[in-house]
C-alpha cells in the first residue's frame, strides 16, 4: 500500500544551519505531498504542499519538490531559527481523497542558540 | 477565527473503562477527520465525516470505537472498553471545502494513556 518514509530523528542543529529532512513515498498513483509541522503545545499546521510532478512548495524559507523520479519529497531550509523547533511531518493524500492523508512518522527538529 | 477545539487535553483510564473524545470544528467546516498517533509510529487516519454522515471509516481499528456527529457540529469518539494500544494522541480535523483541495485544520490533540 501507500507509504512515507522520512528520515529518523531527533535532529539538532545550531542556529543558521542548513536543514534537510528527507521523505520518501510508495504511491500507487499520483499523489499530492505535503510538509506539516507541530510547534510545542501546538496542532498540526501545513508547511507547504506539492501536488504534481516537479512542483516546488515554498513557505516560511522552507522548500521541497516533488520529484517523481526518486519519489522524494525532502524538506530544506538554508539557515534554521530556534522558532524552528518542532516535529515535522511528510504525507501524502491518498487516492486524491482530500484529508485521507497518510503520514510518516515524524521528525523532531531542535535548533540551538 | 477560532480553531479546531479538542477537549480533553490529556486523558488517563484503566484499562476496560469508557473515553469520550470531543472535537469542535472551525465553524462552517462540513469536513472532520479524526486521526491518530500511537507512540513512535505514524499518524493514521481513522474516519471522515461529510456534516453529519461518515464518509470514509476504513481507518476505525475496530468495534470498541465509534464516532458520531450528531447535527454535522462537534463530534465524539468513544473507545468502549479501551484496551492498553489505545494509548496515543487523538487528533481531529477540519476544513471547508469538497471538490477542490482545502487544507486541513487540525487541533491541538487529546493524549490518551490507558493504564
Amino acid at each position: 500500500g501507500d507509504s512515507v518514509t522520512q528520515m529518523e530523528g531527533p535532529v539538532t542543529l545550531s542556529e543558521e544551519a542548513f536543514l534537510t529532512i528527507n521523505c520518501t513515498y510508495t504511491a500507487t498513483g499520483y499523489p499530492s505531498l505535503f510538509w506539516y509541522v507541530q510547534y510545542p503545545g501546538e496542532g498540526l499546521q501545513l508547511l507547504l504542499k506539492a501536488t504534481k510532478a516537479d512542483d516546488k512548495g515554498s513557505n516560511k524559507g522552507f522548500e521541497a519538490t516533488y520529484r517523481k523520479e526518486t519519489t522524494s519529497f525532502h524538506l530544506e531550509k538554508g539557515s534554521v531559527q530556534v522558532s524552528d523547533s518542532a516535529v515535522y511531518f511528510c504525507a501524502l493524500d491518498y487516492g486524491g481523497s482530500q484529508g485521507n492523508l497518510i503520514f510518516g512518522k515524524g521528525t523532531k527538529l531542535s535548533v540551538k542558540p | 477565527e477560532a480553531g479546531v477545539t479538542q477537549f480533553p487535553s490529556h486523558s488517563v483510564i484503566e484499562k476496560g473503562q469508557t473515553v469520550t473524545l470531543r472535537c469542535d470544528p472551525i465553524s462552517g467546516h462540513d469536513n472532520l477527520y479524526w486521526y491518530r498517533r500511537v507512540m513512535g509510529k505514524e499518524i493514521k487516519f481513522l474516519l471522515h465525516f461529510v456534516k453529519e454522515s461518515k464518509q470514509d471509516e476504513s481507518g476505525m481499528p475496530n468495534n470498541r470505537f465509534l464516532a458520531e456527529r450528531t447535527g454535522g457540529t462537534y463530534s465524539t469518539l468513544k473507545v468502549q472498553p479501551a484496551e492498553l494500544e489505545d494509548s496515543g494522541v487523538y487528533f481531529c480535523a477540519s476544513s471547508p471545502l469538497q471538490g477542490a483541495y482545502s487544507p486541513l485544520h487540525f487541533g491541538n490533540g487529546t493524549r490518551l494513556t490507558v493504564t
